[in-house]
């Protein structure tokens, strides 16, 4: 049972244009969410967090969405840039303090940016 | 900040030896550590929470006589595959947690002929 959903394998987006990557989580005990990007043989770099008290949080050019009355969330990236291009996981956890809980990841959108 | 190192970066062993996986945190203190797993176009998956000073917390399905961990210091945890079959070849990751946010290490491409 897939508890964090990405829907869509891979993206395209056309260099300076805005990427959306979506994600959909079944669990409601998940409080804290994150993003990761990453490349192969890589381990994941962390991009941006939102905790379940906000419903958006912004980093440069990275900013997060929570819905979590349908349990839905998306990272919106503007401008997308080439160096852009890689797999990026949505991640979830229990508990939004103390980072005592284990991740539960989505299967990663591979975000391709077009020149 | 918040750097993450894994030892070794590679390994190739022969089945029925054992393979110690270095994590470290560099620049922070870290309780607890989680080991992951991903198998090729698939996700990371959760193995066990490593907790300094304490036994690790195996997720459902991981064999703990199998994959040992050990929390001995607030900066290093250790993940020893014991007598490794080909089946456990897989891309092993760590992360070190700080307040609610876990970094990850660099990952650690294990493989069994």
């Amino acid at each position: 049972d897939q508890q964090v959903k990405q829907n869509s394998p891979s993206l395209s987006v056309q260099e300076g244009r805005i990427s959306i990557l979506n994600c959909d989580y079944t669990n409601s005990m998940f409080d804290y969410f994150l993003w990761y990007k990453k490349y192969p043989a890589e381990g994941p770099t962390f991009l941006i967090s939102i905790s379940s008290i906000k419903d958006k949080n912004e980093d440069g050019r990275f900013t997060v969405f929570l819905n979590k009355s349908a349990k839905h969330l998306s990272l919106h990236i503007v401008p997308s840039q080439p160096g852009d291009s890689a797999v990026y996981f949505c991640a979830a956890s229990p508990y939004s303090g103390g980072g005592a809980d284990g991740l539960t990841f989505g299967k990663g959108t591979h975000l391709i940016i077009q020149p | 900040g918040a750097v993450v190192s894994q030892h070794p970066s590679r390994v190739i062993c022969k089945s029925g030896t054992s393979v110690k996986i270095e994590c470290r945190s560099l620049d922070f203190q870290a309780t607890t550590m989680f080991w992951y797993r991903q198998f090729p176009k698939q996700s990371l998956m959760l193995m066990a929470t490593s907790n300094e000073g304490s036994k690790a917390t195996y997720e459902q399905g991981v064999e703990k006589d199998k994959f040992l961990i050990n929390h001995a210091s607030l900066t290093l945890s250790t993940l020893t595959v014991t007598s490794a079959h080909p089946e456990d070849s897989s891309f092993y990751i760590c992360s070190a947690a700080q307040e609610e946010t876990q970094y990850f290490g660099p990952g650690t491409r294990l493989l069994v002929l």
